[in-house]
């Protein structure tokens, strides 16, 4: 089946360091991939998605890179700050029982320490 | 993007009873969404709420656990029927317009004694 996985359930970051979140896909089909948010007490917040097309896509403080070769994806935050303590996923764009839906992945959690 | 709101954002519910969850998105949107997460886990995709139409149900989710409303393109309903404490969890409602990007509304926290 489809799966997407992470290789750190927990990242902690010391506070103005860069944060580096991992993500391994398994359906080279997908062209679609995302990365989310979610604080405590909060519903999941976009942040960035990538096209299969690009390999590299830049944000606010944010960047996607996507090896399409080796399936993986991961999500680099520049300057960590507290703000960042959340709990990242990973999501793509795959098919479950000829539907298409968001795959998603276990999570990692980012703590900032101070 | 599209901001989602949820009612109630947490309730205290008894066995044996129901609870319906609202989800208002501010424009109208194509597909909307229903996932539970449990705490500290990910989230798994219960139904997709079609206007018009029956809401599609993923394994191991059932219309009459989980009966989904789509009346309109802005607005959905989730009814969490003869709850028990297994049912405790975030219920979330999420939508997309034009885009694959779901955006998702802040969660309903059930607690089912």
């Amino acid at each position: 089946g489809e799966s997407v996985g992470l290789h750190l359930p927990t990242l902690s970051v010391q506070e103005g360091d860069n944060s580096i979140i991992n993500c391994a896909y398994s359906n080279s089909a997908s062209d679609y991939f995302i990365w989310y948010k979610q604080e405590s007490g909060k519903g999941p917040q976009f942040i960035i998605d990538i096209r299969s097309n690009m390999d590299k896509r830049q944000g606010q403080r944010v960047t996607v890179l996507l090896n399409k070769t080796v399936k993986h994806l991961s999500l680099q935050i520049a300057a960590t700050q507290p703000g960042d303590s959340a709990v990242y996923f990973c999501a793509f764009l795959g098919a479950m029982d000829s539907n298409y839906q968001l795959i998603w992945g276990a999570g990692t959690k980012l703590i900032i320490k101070p | 993007s599209a901001v989602i709101s949820q009612k109630p954002s947490r309730d205290i519910c008894q066995r044996g009873t129901s609870l319906t969850i609202q989800c208002q998105v501010d424009s109208q949107v194509t597909m909307m969404f229903w996932y539970r997460q449990q705490p500290g886990q990910s989230l798994t995709l219960i139904a997709t709420a079609n206007q018009g139409s029956e809401a599609t149900y993923e394994s191991g989710f059932v219309i009459d656990k989980f009966p989904i409303s789509r009346p309109n393109l802005t607005f959905s309903t989730l009814t969490v029927s003869n709850m028990s404490p297994e049912d405790s969890s975030i219920y979330l409602c999420s939508a997309n317009a034009e885009s694959e990007t779901q955006y998702f509304g802040p969660g309903t926290r059930l607690l089912v004694l």
